[in-house]
């Protein structure tokens, strides 16, 4: 089976830096998701990594270690709007996602 | 383009009864998903459809749940004889292949009574 591990909570300050960890067991592991996802919402895809290292799209990034089975993602230039709760998931077999409980972010002036 | 489209957006509904939820992927993608989310809560796997292939049903909850796709495009989920902790937002999402990023739909919030 799988399971994932995220922080249940995180505050920061507008224009700050955040990071988001993500630690996960698997049985099968193709790669890691983030998922964005504001109250009321649908789920946004943000990032995908399947190989060990570093993916940065504009303020997002993402970095993934397979054999610490762990990975974050890192907001930079935080912004009000950034205020919502990010999830990651892994691809498992059978091409299924398993999401974590995901990180409630708060973005304060 | 449209996205993942799911109705009604919105069911109340007295426990005991039958529901369905309707979800139309966007066009062209092969595989499609359903997940349910309780408040507060990640989101859990139910089903997953791709293209011609026998559905993953692995995350149907109970025997009351049931889901099918026609045509490889519009897909239905049933739930039959509803109890209250079968309240949630229940979410579609589809992908071009399976291994690529999942859309999702805005969600059906079901409330029982």
């Amino acid at each position: 089976g799988q399971s994932l591990e995220q922080p249940s909570e995180v505050t920061a300050v507008e224009g700050a830096i955040v990071q988001m960890n993500c630690t996960y067991q698997t049985s099968g592991f193709y790669g890691l998701s983030w998922y964005q996802q504001h109250d009321g919402g649908a789920p946004t895809f943000l990032s995908y990594n399947a190989l060990d290292g570093l993916e940065e799209t504009g303020r997002f990034s993402s970095f993934l270690s397979r054999s610490d089975s762990y990975g974050y993602l890192l907001l930079q230039e935080l912004q009000m709007k950034d205020s919502a709760s990010y999830f990651c998931a892994v691809t498992g077999g059978g091409n299924k996602l398993t999401f974590g409980t995901g990180t409630q972010l708060k973005v304060e002036l | 383009g449209a996205g993942v489209s799911q109705s009604p957006s919105n069911k109340v509904t007295e426990k005991g009864k039958d529901v369905e939820l309707r979800c139309d992927p966007i066009s062209g993608h092969t595989a499609l998903y359903w997940y349910r989310q309780s408040l507060g809560q990640g989101l859990e796997f139910l089903i997953y459809f791709q293209g011609n292939s026998a559905p993953d049903k692995s995350g149907l909850p109970s025997d009351r749940f049931s889901a099918e796709r026609t045509g490889g495009s519009v897909s239905t989920l049933t739930i039959q004889r509803t109890q209250q902790e079968d309240s949630a937002v229940y979410l579609c999402a589809s992908s071009p292949l399976p291994s690529e990023p999942q859309h999702f739909g805005d969600g059906t919030r079901l409330s029982i009574l």
